[in-house]
């Protein structure tokens, strides 16, 4: 499987702000995503980051709160703009399987170890 | 609506066998997956299971069936590393994800 960098690992940051959080990949991968876990919650997915074109948002989550970059297969960005308290949360960045692996049917998901967002 | 449902938190003790359920609404149905948290740490993949029956993987065995919409995850001769949150997600006909909110496993000795 994939191994990912995610950064920052934690921050702490003042309401009103904005932070970008990046996401890189060891190989290149097809499917990467951005979820949204808040504390005892499920993971709720942000976007699809799709390679060369615009993300793909889920439902009550908009490009001009939550910019994503996917320049390349093997990076992402997500950005949290103009923070309020209600976003502090940890966001993950995930993947699915690497290129060269191949599809293995159940395109099992590897995590990054996520980033722990605090709004003051 | 699609729904996932497993318990919010269940002890056992260090040795025993747990067994964790989940049952499931989903439109559509592509398999169901078992993954594995550690607090402050990232979800790591368990299982996958897309056929009825049990799939037996060391310590760990997952069970599927699909007429009942249930799976469970069966953890034997538990350690104390085996305290974590375990996560539930069908994959829906769109082959989407739908998480359950996580069953937090504490052991005691």
């Amino acid at each position: 499987s994939a191994v990912i960098s995610q950064k920052p690992s934690r921050d702490i940051c003042q309401r009103g702000t904005s932070l970008t959080i990046q996401c890189q990949v060891d190989s290149q991968v097809t499917m990467m995503f951005w979820y949204r876990q808040q504390p005892g919650q499920s993971l709720t997915l942000i976007a699809t980051a799709n390679q060369g074109s615009e993300a793909t948002y889920e439902s009550g989550f908009v490009i001009d709160k939550f910019p994503i970059s996917r320049p390349n297969l093997t990076f992402s960005t997500l950005t949290v703009s103009n923070m309020s308290p209600e976003d502090s949360s940890i966001y993950l960045c995930s993947v699915g399987p690497p290129l060269e692996q191949g599809s293995d049917g159940a395109n099992v998901l590897t995590f990054g170890a996520g980033s722990r967002l605090t709004v003051l | 609506g699609q729904n996932i449902d497993q318990p919010t938190e269940m002890t056992a003790t260090e040795g025993a066998i747990v067994q964790i359920n989940c049952t499931y609404q989903t439109s559509g149905f592509n398999g169901l997956f078992w993954y594995q948290q550690h607090a402050g740490e990232a979800p790591t993949f368990l299982s996958y299971n897309v056929l009825d029956g049990l799939e037996e993987k060391g310590r760990f065995s997952s069970f599927l069936s699909r007429s009942k919409g249930y799976s469970y995850l069966l953890l034997k001769e538990l350690q104390m590393k085996d305290s974590a949150s375990y996560l539930c997600a069908a994959v829906d006909s769109n082959y989407q994800l739908i998480w359950g909110a996580g069953t937090k496993l504490i052991i005691k000795p």
